[in-house]
């Protein structure tokens, strides 16, 4: 079965520096997608990035960015001069891919990240 | 607006006493599934569906039945709630999540639901 791993409980960032947010997973499938969400305050899930496993190249929104390490079986989450809206607590995800037949979703167990002001 | 509503928001009820918690999306998505939250344990999925009348479970799916007779409702039932069933609900929806394809989940807001 796929676990997903999110070893920092909390983090903390001073605004306007960079934070990065570790996601470590464990599969036997090599077909599946990953996605970092965001869990601010308002309680809303909000998608901040999704990469492809098949896909070699690091995905990239704005601020954000991954490094997608397959072989690692790792896939954190850098967040680029970071603000106080930033402030939420992240979800990482896994999906299964078509060969799999099922299409659970797994997330991780968050990480709270506070922005320094 | 394309959204997934979920219904309520806050729900107290108490221990046996049947309810539904209503989901619904607009956005003609083939994948519907519930999740719930609970502090230190991340999103656990409960069911999800891959289209009408096709469910299945997730990795948390005792205490609780789901349905999907059209394709842009998916209620979550429990039967006879029980005081570990408290926690915070997600409905959420995605185009589809099978083949090459990485649409995302669409989230409701959310059913915070106490049972007593």
């Amino acid at each position: 079965a796929q676990t997903v791993t999110q070893s920092q409980p909390e983090m903390s960032v001073q605004e306007a520096e960079t934070v990065t947010l570790s996601c470590t997973y464990d599969t036997s499938e090599s077909d599946y997608y990953l996605f970092w969400y965001k869990q601010p305050p308002s309680r809303q899930m909000i998608l901040v990035i999704r990469q492809e496993a098949y896909k070699q190249q690091n995905a990239t929104e704005n601020r954000f960015s991954v490094n997608f390490q397959k072989a690692a079986k790792s896939f954190s989450l850098k967040i680029s001069d970071s603000q106080l809206g930033d402030a939420a607590m992240y979800f990482c995800a896994y999906r299964s891919g078509r060969a799999s037949g099922t299409y659970k979703y797994i997330f991780g167990t968050g990480t709270r990240l506070k922005v320094l002001a | 607006e394309a959204q997934v509503t979920q219904n309520p928001r806050y729900l107290i009820t108490v221990t046996g006493k049947k309810l539904t918690v209503t989901c619904s999306q607009n956005m003609n998505h083939e994948y519907m599934s519930w999740y719930r939250q609970d502090p230190g344990l991340g999103l656990r999925q409960i069911y999800y569906s891959m289209n009408v009348e096709v469910t299945d479970k997730g990795d948390v799916p005792e205490g609780y039945k789901v349905s999907r007779k059209e394709k842009r409702n998916f209620p979550l039932i429990l039967e006879s709630p029980s005081p570990n069933q408290t926690s915070l609900y997600f409905c959420a929806s995605s185009l589809r999540a099978g083949g090459r394809d990485n649409s995302p989940l669409h989230f409701g807001n959310g059913t915070r639901l106490t049972v007593t």
